[in-house]
C-alpha cells in the first residue's frame, strides 16, 4: 500500500464550480499535512499546509481527519489558472527532513 | 525570494554514460534533495543532505550518488546510465529544522538511450 494516496483524475471541471480531492495517508502517526501545487512542466510549490482545525486561503479549504487518516482540498469558484496538479504530502516519520509526496491529482478547468 | 537552479533543463545520455546533475541553490538552506518524478509514481526520493559532506539515502538510492562538497551545491551522479531512469529530476532545499516547504528546482528531463 502506498503510504500516500490519491485519485489521479483528471477531474473536468467547468470554470466556477467547486472541486474537491481527497488524499488518504497510511501512517496514524504522521504530523504534518500539505497540499502542493505542479502546474505542467513546472516544479511543485507549496500550496497550504492543512492543520489540525482545517485552514482557509481565499477559494481554497484544507481539512484534515485524522480518524479516517485522509486531507481533502476544496476549491471553490474554479479559475482556468487553477488547471495544474494538486500533490498531497505527508511528513516522513523516518526523518523530520522527508516529505513524502502522493502522486498527484489533476485538475482541469474548462471555460 | 528563494532559488534553485539546475544545470540542464534537457539531456540525452547514452546507456553507460558517467551523468552528473547539478543543483544550485541561494538561500543558505542546510538541507537539500533530489528526487525522480514519474507517471503514476510521484515524486520518489533519491537522496538527501543535511549538512556539507552528510548525505542519507532515500527511497531509491540504487545505481545514484551524490556529492555535497558545498553547502549551495548539490550533485547527482549517475555512474552507468541505464534505460531505466529515463526520468524527470528534481532538486529542492529547506532550510533546517523545516518540516513543511522544500524549495524546487525546476527540473531536468532526462533521456537515456
Amino acid at each position: 500500500r502506498k503510504e500516500v494516496e490519491q485519485d489521479p483524475g483528471p477531474f473536468n471541471v467547468p470554470e466556477g464550480a467547486t472541486v474537491a480531492f481527497n488524499c488518504t495517508y497510511s501512517n496514524s502517526a504522521s504530523q504534518s499535512f500539505f497540499w502542493y501545487r505542479q502546474d505542467c512542466r513546472k516544479e511543485p510549490k507549496l500550496l497550504m499546509s492543512v492543520y489540525s482545525s482545517g485552514n482557509e486561503d481565499g477559494r481554497f479549504t484544507a481539512q484534515l481527519n485524522r480518524a479516517s487518516q485522509y486531507i481533502s482540498l476544496l476549491i471553490r469558484d474554479s479559475k482556468l489558472s487553477d488547471s495544474a496538479t494538486y500533490l498531497c504530502v505527508v511528513n516522513s516519520m523516518d526523518s523530520s527532513y522527508k516529505l513524502i509526496f502522493g502522486s498527484g491529482t489533476r485538475l482541469l478547468v474548462r471555460p | 525570494d528563494v532559488k534553485v537552479t539546475q544545470s540542464s533543463r534537457y539531456l540525452v545520455k547514452r546507456t553507460g554514460e558517467k551523468v552528473f546533475l547539478e543543483c544550485v541553490q541561494d538561500m543558505d538552506h542546510e538541507n537539500m534533495f533530489w528526487y525522480r518524478q514519474d507517471p503514476g509514481l510521484g515524486l520518489r526520493l533519491i537522496y538527501f543532505s543535511y549538512d556539507v559532506k552528510m548525505k542519507e539515502k532515500g527511497d531509491i538510492p540504487e545505481g545514484y550518488s551524490v556529492s555535497r562538497e558545498k553547502k549551495e551545491r548539490f550533485s547527482l551522479i549517475l555512474e552507468s546510465a541505464s534505460t531505466n531512469q529515463t526520468s524527470m529530476y528534481l532538486c529542492a532545499s529547506s532550510p533546517a529544522g523545516s518540516t513543511d516547504t522544500q524549495y524546487f528546482g525546476p527540473g531536468t528531463r532526462l533521456t537515456v538511450l
